[in-house]
């Protein structure tokens, strides 16, 4: 079974800074990783992917994140954080490539300070 | 754009009354997904949908609940007999589209926020 972990429910940064949302994941096969954003009152916003090749990935607005197989991670960063940045982060995993279902993390919050 | 637009947004009922949600892609699509959010807990996987036909489901989505595209184009969620633990936002969602994310990226509606009462 796959499955998710963002280890930190909330994360707060000050505008500027680096910042960055853990994940990790489990499955029995190779890992197709995604992250996703949720502003207030939003759908789930696609940031990025991972399904093969390049271990660092870079998505919208700024955004990139890491695939590291040893420590099954997927952290998502970026570089200098802004206030619009504030949401709800969730990470996501299938392992299969004929099965789309998606597996979420309990996602994180992160909100960056003026 | 988004993918999927979402009716209505927000639905308040009664226990034990039906409910349906609607799913509206804008563009030709072959995958469906619900999904819900119960407030404060993460994204959980209802059911798949690929030629008309259920293609998986979750634990969660029992007899109560059925999905179709009874005009070919809206994707429908139906709970026949809702119950208080229904209360939770709803999420459609499509595989591909112009989003950036390539055919197998799922990109999902704004919701519906369903509140039993």
């Amino acid at each position: 079974a796959q499955s998710v972990a963002q280890p930190e429910d909330q994360v707060n940064v000050a505008e500027g800074n680096p910042l960055t949302v853990k994940c990790t994941y489990s499955v029995s096969g190779n890992p197709y990783l995604f992250w996703y954003v949720q502003y207030p009152n939003r759908g789930l916003q696609f940031l990025l992917k991972y399904i093969t090749g390049d271990n660092l990935v870079k998505g919208s607005y700024g955004f990139e994140a890491e695939f590291n197989k040893s420590q099954t991670s997927f952290h998502l960063k970026k570089p200098s954080a802004l206030v619009s940045d504030s949401a709800l982060y969730f990470c996501a995993v299938r392992d299969m490539p004929d099965d789309y279902k998606l597996s979420f993390g309990a996602g994180t919050t992160v909100t960056v300070r003026a | 754009e988004p993918e999927v637009t979402q009716t209505p947004s927000h639905q308040v009922t009664q226990m034990g009354q039906e409910v349906i949600l609607r799913c509206v892609p804008i563009s030709n699509h072959l995958y469906f997904y619900w999904y819900r959010q119960i407030l404060g807990q993460k994204v959980e996987f209802l059911v798949s949908f690929y030629n008309n036909e259920i293609s998986e489901k979750s634990e969660i989505f029992d007899d109560q609940f059925s999905v179709e595209r009874p005009d070919g184009s809206n994707f429908t969620l139906k709970i026949r007999s809702t119950k208080l633990e229904d209360s939770a936002m709803y999420f459609c969602a499509v595989l591909g589209g112009a989003g950036g994310g390539g055919t197998d990226t799922q990109y999902f509606g704004p919701g519906t926020r369903l509140t039993v009462l």
